[in-house]
C-alpha cells in the first residue's frame, strides 16, 4: 500500500523567512514524489516532481529514500506562496495512473 | 486555452436522487481521474479511464459509475447519494507516454451537497 503523510495541516511563517514543508511517504517500490499546489480561488496544479530535479518559485525538494522523505523548501518566502500544498506519491512504474496525496499542509506567509 | 473544464461547478441533490457530474478536456488525453475529496481530506482516486479502458479503485462504492463516451468527456455518475458522498468532486487529466513523468491536469472541481 502507499501512503503519504504531511504532519502539519497549518504552517504560518513570516516573508522573508525561510519554509519547509514535511512529506514522508510509505511505498514499497520505486516511487514518483510530487508536489502539487493551490492557491486561493484556483484549481490544484502541479508544483514540481521529484525526477525533475527543478526550482519551481524558489521551491525545492529533494527526494531521500532513507529517511522516505520528500521536503519542500524555499529559503524566503514570499506572501504570494500562501496557499494549500500537496504531496503526492504514485506507485506502479508506469507514466500514468494513481496519485495518492497527503492530507495538505496550508501554508500562511504573513507580510 | 486548453483546459480540464466541470460542470456544474455546484451541485444540489436530494438524498437518493441520481445525479450527473461532468468533465471535458481539450488537451487531447487519453487517461482521465477522478477524484473525491471530503471536507479537510486529501483527494482521493475514485476510479480512471485510460483511452475506453475503465480501471475501478477496489474501494471504490459501487454507487459510483462512470462512463467515457469520447476523449473529450468523461461522467461521474452517483446512482444513490447518501449523505456521506457529499464532497467535491475533481476531474483529472494526464497523457500516457510523456517523455517527463506524468502531470495531471485537474479541473476546477465540483462541489456537491445531498440534501
Amino acid at each position: 500500500a502507499q501512503r503519504v503523510t504531511q504532519p502539519e495541516k497549518l504552517l504560518s511563517v513570516f516573508k522573508g523567512a525561510p519554509v519547509e514543508l514535511k512529506c514522508n511517504y510509505s511505498y514499497s517500490g520505486s516511487p514518483e514524489l510530487f508536489w502539487y499546489v493551490q492557491y486561493s480561488r484556483q484549481r490544484l496544479q502541479l508544483l514540481l516532481r521529484h525526477i525533475s530535479r527543478e526550482s519551481i518559485k524558489g521551491f525545492t525538494a529533494d527526494l531521500n529514500k532513507g529517511e522516505t522523505s520528500f521536503h519542500l523548501k524555499k529559503p524566503f518566502a514570499q506572501e504570494e506562496d500562501s496557499a494549500m500544498y500537496y504531496c503526492a506519491l504514485k506507485g506502479g512504474g508506469t507514466s500514468y495512473g494513481k496519485l495518492t496525496f497527503g492530507q495538505g499542509t496550508i501554508l500562511t506567509v504573513h507580510p | 486555452d486548453a483546459m480540464v473544464i466541470q460542470n456544474p461547478r455546484y451541485q444540489v441533490t436530494q438524498f437518493g436522487k441520481p445525479v450527473t457530474l461532468s468533465c471535458s478536456q481539450t488537451l487531447n488525453h487519453n487517461v482521465m481521474y477522478w477524484y473525491q475529496q471530503k471536507s479537510s481530506q486529501a483527494p482521493k482516486l475514485l476510479f480512471h479511464y485510460y483511452d475506453k479502458d475503465f480501471n475501478n479503485e477496489a474501494d471504490t462504492p459501487d454507487n459510483f459509475q462512470s462512463r467515457r463516451p469520447n476523449t473529450s468527456f468523461c461522467f461521474l455518475d452517483i446512482r444513490s447519494p447518501g449523505l456521506g458522498d457529499a464532497a467535491m468532486y475533481l476531474c483529472a487529466t494526464s497523457r500516457d507516454g510523456a517523455v517527463d513523468y506524468n502531470e495531471q491536469f485537474f479541473g476546477p472541481g465540483t462541489r456537491l451537497t445531498v440534501l
